[in-house]
């Protein structure tokens, strides 16, 4: 299986911030990466596929880069409805499998 | 838009069958893949498989001896049964549509609300 391992597992920060989260792939995965916004009581939202294919209606404040086994997402400039777990996802090959979670919580 | 809605018993015995159903809004059923995704409380998200309006369908290997998914066209439903539960199948369990492809990568891009399936006797 591939397996995606985020860091940091959590990330204190403040509104207006600039927060970067990283993901990696045992293997290479192309470039099959998105990336999922998931707040308490809700099921994930897609926010960016394809690694930085931004998906329709998502804050152009979120960005996503890398390809082959590393990956990062990026959020410009954070905003209090920021604060939430985030999940990358390989699309690769199956089993589609998803990192551990990054929780952006507030400093 | 399309809306998904999960469906089933809340409280399940161990050893006995988990069955929850999807019913899928707002777009044809026979137009996309879809999946069942599930997220122990606290903990992250496993896929547990997906399939087609065809039949076709695809598991986890971690839990593939267990698994079915089947579909009703005519319902706009697919569901989900997983035999011999034990407290670790405890989760919520979420159905997703599956966006993408060869091309770009297999992704989730609607997702249902989750329902909490707890397994205790």
């Amino acid at each position: 299986d591939f397996q995606m391992t985020q860091s940091p597992s959590s990330v204190p920060a403040s509104v207006g911030d600039r927060v970067t989260i990283t993901c990696q792939a045992n293997q290479g995965v192309n470039s099959w990466v998105g990336w999922y916004q998931q707040k308490p009581g809700k099921a994930p939202k897609l926010l960016i596929y394809a690694a930085s294919s931004l998906r329709s209606g998502v804050p152009s404040r979120f960005s996503g880069s890398g390809s082959g086994t590393d990956f990062t997402l990026t959020i410009s400039s954070l905003q209090p409805e920021d604060f939430a777990i985030y999940y990358c996802q390989q699309g690769n090959s199956f089993p589609l499998t998803f990192g551990g979670g990054t929780k952006v919580e507030i400093k | 838009q399309v809306h998904l809605q999960e469906s089933g018993p809340g409280l399940v015995k161990p050893s006995e069958t988990l069955s929850l159903t999807c019913t899928v809004s707002g777009d044809s059923i026979t137009n996309y893949y879809w999946s069942w995704i599930r997220q122990p409380p606290g903990k992250g998200l496993e896929w547990i498989g997906y399939i087609f309006y065809s039949g076709t369908s695809t598991y986890n290997p971690s839990l593939e001896s267990r698994v079915t998914i089947s579909v009703d066209t005519s319902k706009s439903q697919f569901s989900l049964k997983l035999r011999s539960v034990t407290p670790a199948d405890t989760a919520m369990y979420y159905c997703a549509r599956m966006l993408g492809g060869d091309w770009t990568g297999v992704y989730f891009d609607f997702w249902g609300q989750g329902t909490l399936v707890t397994v205790s006797s």
